[in-house]
């Protein structure tokens, strides 16, 4: 089992509708998530970070964290085509000092 | 500021050939990641610096594997010889200690081994 999963996707949503994006983890321990975004060809970006259960909002973005089923969701209102990239769901595993652990990404396309 | 520096952006090789990434990262960053990416295994930690110091190397893959980080400024990822399988995305970040979460990513070397 990996420790950090994600659906592969692809997923496609039309344009002004919630993206949800899932990642699980093995690590009961973990503590600290990561959302990173990476646009086609360019490297991975930060845009949403959250230890503590429940959400977390940042403009259209809301992260939520449910540490006893251990899922992280990101959920993106008012999608764009502009938010169409393959998104990254990292984890602080515990024992780790500052390494984090990626899953392999949600390929997300918004649909104008 | 800049931002992390990589080159070269593309390294097209023969195996067996030696490879040398070069990173230079954000002035100030105390943590350097070396990461590669592939469609299969996704995005996997290499090695990690802090301080120049390698802190953790438990991700590179085999002994071919190399990394350095003589200062504060230049670290170097080094495979010899290389192999097909090495074809990937080799990205390095950087971060502060204080916000060693938020790694910042350079722009990537795409290597190709023929």
């Amino acid at each position: 089992q990996k420790e950090v999963e994600q659906n592969s996707g692809p997923l496609s949503v039309p344009e002004g509708a919630i993206a949800s994006l899932n990642c699980t983890y093995s690590d009961r321990g973990s503590q600290s998530f990561f959302w990173y975004r990476q646009y086609s060809g360019k490297s991975p970006e930060l845009i949403m970070f959250i230890y503590s259960n429940g959400d977390k909002e940042d403009g259209r973005f809301t992260a939520q964290l449910n540490k006893a089923s251990q899922y992280v969701s990101l959920l993106i209102r008012d999608s764009q085509p502009s938010d169409s990239a393959t998104y990254l769901c990292a984890a602080r595993l515990s024992g780790s000092a500052r390494q984090l652990t990626f899953g392999s990404g949600t390929q997300l396309t918004v649909l104008p | 500021d800049a931002g992390v520096i990589q080159s070269p952006r593309h390294e097209v090789t023969e195996m067996g050939q030696e490879v040398t990434l070069r990173c230079k990262p954000i002035s100030g960053h105390d943590y350097l990641f070396w990461y590669r990416q592939t469609m299969m295994r996704g995005l996997e930690l290499l090695i990690y610096f802090n301080n120049n110091v390698p802190i953790d190397d438990s991700g590179m893959p085999e002994d071919r594997f190399s990394a350095k980080m003589p200062n504060a400024s230049f670290s170097t990822l080094k495979i010899q010889p290389s192999e097909p399988r090495d074809s990937a995305v080799y990205f390095c970040a950087s971060s502060t200690w204080e916000n060693s979460y938020e790694q910042y990513f350079g722009p990537g070397t795409r290597l190709t081994v023929t």
